[in-house]
């Protein structure tokens, strides 16, 4: 069975006080992996996807680089505004759920001023 | 263009009902998955159609079913309803059966709590 775990369950920052998100996965053939961001009562937005071992991709102050069993979400001089839940999901190759996306239970990230 | 439309944004039902939950994809869309999330987890994969016809069904007993009706639009339907059924309803939607490079899009789902 697919798993995925987030670690830590909370971060509390200062602003401009870089560090990162970690994403450890279970699955039997990995297709993609995910990552979105979730507001306080709002839908997650899609902010990554990748693809193999060795990828990275980078949006403002978000960077995801992938391993063969963990990912990593770098925020590097976050701001206020990037306070939210940070989710990451995989996409196994196959099955019979094929669109199917398991989810980790999320790291929350707080952001002071 | 319109996002991911869901209705309605909050309900409150008594145990033992019924609940029947809507989704608008984004035009053009023909892939519609449903998710629950409980508070402080992460969203678990319930349903997805495509092209109205069930492709996936996650770990949900019977009591939770849906549909695609032709315009690509959903339903979720739950029956006798359960307090462990309070959560929050995700509907996403994708232009393929399984999509990559732009993930899919979520509503802004629907609350449900069950007293």
């Amino acid at each position: 069975e697919d798993q995925v775990t987030q670690s830590p369950e909370a971060l509390r920052l200062q602003e401009g006080e870089s560090s990162s998100l970690n994403c450890s996965y279970t699955v039997s053939g990995l297709r993609g992996l995910f990552w979105y961001r979730q507001d306080p009562g709002k839908g997650p937005e899609f902010l990554f996807t990748l693809y193999s071992a060795g990828e990275e991709k980078e949006k403002e102050r978000l960077k995801a680089t992938l391993t063969k069993k963990e990912s990593f979400l770098h925020i590097t001089a976050p701001k206020p505004e990037d306070s939210a839940t940070y989710l990451c999901a995989v996409q196994a190759e196959g099955g019979t759920s094929y669109g199917k996306l398991t989810f980790g239970q999320g790291t929350i990230l707080t952001v002071h001023p | 263009d319109a996002g991911v439309t869901q209705s309605p944004t909050h309900l409150i039902k008594t145990r033992g009902q019924h609940v029947t939950l809507r989704c608008s994809p984004i035009s053009g869309h023909k892939s519609v998955s449903w998710y629950q999330q409980v508070l402080g987890q992460g969203p678990q994969f319930i349903f997805q159609y495509y092209e109205k016809e069930e492709r996936g069904r996650g770990n949900f007993p019977d009591r939770f079913s849906a549909r695609q009706f032709p315009n690509y639009s959903s339903e979720l339907n739950v029956n006798a309803l359960l307090l462990g059924d309070s959560a929050l309803y995700l509907c996403a939607s994708s232009l393929m059966y399984s999509t990559l490079n732009y993930g899919y899009t979520f509503g802004s789902g629907t609350r449900l709590t069950v007293v």
